[in-house]
């Protein structure tokens, strides 16, 4: 079965301490893309990739990294300089190529990180 | 830049009854939107999308949603509501230049019996 896993499912982090999360996709998508969902604000793009070895910073990218070393992975590292880390992240990833009927972003189960 | 609002932060209605959802976007081409549903600690789901023509358009689970250029709304609908449809579901606007999805602050559903 294609699709995309996240692990770990549930993470916990002291604070001070940096903490990757992984992302990785079967889909042979060009595209990937992390997400950070706090309640009642819906979900906010923290990076991007469109291809290997390139990607770009989202709407909140201060106090992440990513790193897009091959094409089915895109790992999250959130550093110790991101003042409120404790949230829901989701990872998705999309075929490139532009718009049509078949392009949309295909989501992973998400990783709860929380700092104690 | 895109940006949508959801004007309903939560809804609640009777199994067997009819669901709307609201969804207005901004965006100054033709936009491409989405419905998503997620169910708790749980991942997105694709409900259905719009990219051209019929402005009616049917997704999974039953749910159908119109697109209305003049009221810059994409409205979620269901005729008839299962305890299973209790979730949050979210609009999202995709941007032409980078195909960066722009989403809802979500509607939360609760299905009572």
């Amino acid at each position: 079965d294609g699709g995309i896993t996240q692990s770990p499912k549930y993470l916990f982090r002291k604070e001070g301490q940096n903490v990757t999360l992984s992302c990785e996709q079967n889909l042979n998508h060009d595209a990937m893309y992390w997400y950070r969902q706090d309640p009642g604000q819906g979900l906010r793009l923290i990076y991007y990739s469109q291809i290997v070895n390139d990607f770009q910073k989202g709407d909140i990218a201060e106090g992440y990294s990513v790193s897009r070393e091959k094409k089915e992975s895109f790992p999250l590292t959130v550093t110790s300089a991101q003042k409120n880390p404790t949230a829901f992240y989701l990872c998705a990833s999309r075929e490139a190529g532009g718009q049509s009927s078949y392009n949309e972003q295909f989501f992973g189960p998400g990783t709860r990180l929380t700092v104690l | 830049a895109q940006s949508v609002t959801q004007p309903d932060i939560h809804i609640t209605v009777s199994e067997g009854a009819s669901l709307e959802l609201r969804c207005n976007y901004s965006y100054g081409a033709t936009p491409y939107l989405f419905w998503y549903v997620q169910s708790p600690g749980q991942g997105l789901q694709l409900l259905l999308k719009y990219f051209s023509g019929d402005t009616l358009v049917q997704g999974i689970k039953g749910f159908e949603a119109e697109f209305k250029r003049s009221q810059s709304s994409f409205n979620l609908r269901k005729p008839s509501v299962h305890w299973s449809d209790a979730a949050e579901y979210f609009c999202a606007v995709e941007s032409s230049n980078d195909y960066k999805l722009s989403f809802g602050a979500g509607t939360t559903v609760t299905v009572r019996a």
